[in-house]
């Protein structure tokens, strides 16, 4: 069976500072990993994909996750966080291409201060 | 491009009626999966249509059921509407070469009284 787990429900960081959205995998299978970001009120919008071409993949608005098999990890970054930042972010798995069904973890609530 | 989108916006039921979502993917794509995401979770995959087919279906009750029309667009149905069915409702596109590639419209809120 596969899963991910983000590993805090809550993170706040200060304008300009960097941002960490930490999260582990499980998969039996060669993952297809995601990052969405949901901002309140709206749907779902693709940050970045990892598929096995690279392990670190570059994504929208400065965001970048690096993929770690031997720690099982899928790790969501950026340099420096900006007040649009503030957003509740997604860490998914799935099976690959053939396979339609998206596993979400809980979610992690991203504030910036400023 | 016309992204995905999705009606009505908000929807307002009381238990044991029935309600219907309709949701229009995104331009060029032919693959439609529903979610349902509860308040504070994240989404929990309902099924996926394709060619006018159930293709993958989640851990749902038959109470819920869709359909798939000719230009792709979609419909999910719910019956015996539960308290516990009260949840944002999300319609994802996607092409049949790469199905988990999934792009979401902004859902349907879903409040049943």
């Amino acid at each position: 069976a596969q899963s991910v787990t983000q590993l805090d429900s809550h993170v706040s960081v200060s304008e300009g500072t960097p941002v960490l959205l930490r999260c582990n995998y499980s998969s039996s299978y060669s993952p297809s990993l995601f990052w969405y970001v949901q901002h309140p009120n709206k749907g779902l919008q693709l940050l970045l994909k990892y598929t096995s071409a690279a392990t670190l993949v570059k994504g929208i608005n400065g965001f970048e996750a690096e993929f770690k098999k031997s720690e099982t990890s899928f790790h969501l970054t950026k340099p420096s966080a900006h007040m649009s930042d503030a957003a509740e972010y997604f860490c998914v798995v799935s099976q690959g291409g053939s396979q339609g069904n998206l596993i979400f973890g809980k979610g992690t609530k991203l504030s910036v201060k400023p | 491009d016309a992204g995905v989108t999705q009606s009505p916006t908000h929807l307002i039921k009381t238990r044991g009626q029935q309600v219907t979502l309709r949701c229009s993917p995104k331009s060029g794509h032919d693959t439609v999966s529903w979610y349902q995401q509860a308040l504070g979770q994240g989404p929990q995959f309902i099924f996926q249509y394709y060619e006018e087919e159930e293709r993958q279906r989640g851990n749902f009750p038959d109470r819920f059921s869709g359909h798939q029309f000719p230009n792709y667009s979609s419909e999910l149905n719910v019956n015996a509407l539960l308290l516990g069915d009260s949840a944002l409702y999300l319609c994802a596109s996607s092409l049949v070469g790469s199905r988990d590639t999934q792009y979401f419209g902004p859902g349907t809120r879903l409040t049943v009284l």
